[in-house]
């Protein structure tokens, strides 16, 4: 059972460029979610999906859109990159709200560097 | 302003003591309460949560308390064990459907 696999692991941009991160579930979750961790921080959140074809904002969602074409995928675009948006990015799912019995479960995360 | 605080930024503990890892947060409509445990390289991984509603919840060696009137939580770990080595972040959540809100972590060192 892989849970909740991000693609890619590790991935340098230039200032500018743009990208795509994937995030893919096996587990059937209904609500996914997207947080960066800058160093020495916490986790915030910058976008979710309570469903497929369902998005919303989180606390930080500047300069980053999301798609849930699919309910097993929440896919994170970064459409001109900047240096401030160097993080690690974790993608997360939960059957409900991800409380209680039925928390969120994160991927691996995605290091991504902007220069 | 940090919802969610974890004042120490790290703790040091022996072997087979107890760790106790502390939590402080600010907004009232927090109803969930949540810690997980990281690795370097890892993802979070989920240990244990406590509702509102509750004072304290158990799970093995691990014990969540909550003071509401205070609006703290710890975590205790008895006995601490090698593997317990980690960065441990706290989270909450309010009623509503978006994420968790999480503290900075507190890296626990088990010393042998």
């Amino acid at each position: 059972n892989a849970g909740v696999t991000q693609t890619p692991k590790f991935r340098v941009l230039k200032t500018g460029q743009s990208m795509t991160l994937l995030c893919a579930q096996d587990m059937n979750h209904e609500y996914m979610y997207w947080y960066r961790q800058d160093p020495g921080m916490g986790l915030r959140l910058i976008h979710y999906s309570v469903g497929e074809g369902t998005t919303a904002k989180g606390e930080v969602p500047d300069g980053y859109n999301v798609s849930r074409l699919k309910k097993q995928n929440f896919l994170l675009g970064l459409e001109s990159a900047a240096p401030s948006q160097t993080s690690v990015y974790f993608c997360a799912s939960s059957r409900s709200t991800g409380t209680g019995n039925q928390p969120q479960h994160f991927g691996d995360g995605t290091r991504l560097s902007i220069l | 302003d940090q919802q969610v605080k974890q004042n120490s930024p790290s703790l040091s503990v022996q072997e087979g003591r107890i760790s106790i890892l502390n939590c402080d947060y600010t907004n009232s409509m927090f109803d969930y309460f949540l810690w997980y445990k990281k690795y370097p390289a890892e993802g979070p991984t989920f240990l244990i949560s406590i509702s509102s509603i509750k004072d304290k919840n158990e799970d093995g060696r691990f014990t969540v308390f909550l003071n509401k009137s205070a609006k703290h939580l710890s975590l205790h770990i008895v006995p601490s064990q090698p593997g317990d080595s980690a960065v441990y972040f706290c989270a909450a959540k309010g009623g509503g459907a978006d994420g968790l809100t999480f503290g900075k972590g507190t890296h626990l060192i088990i010393q042998p």
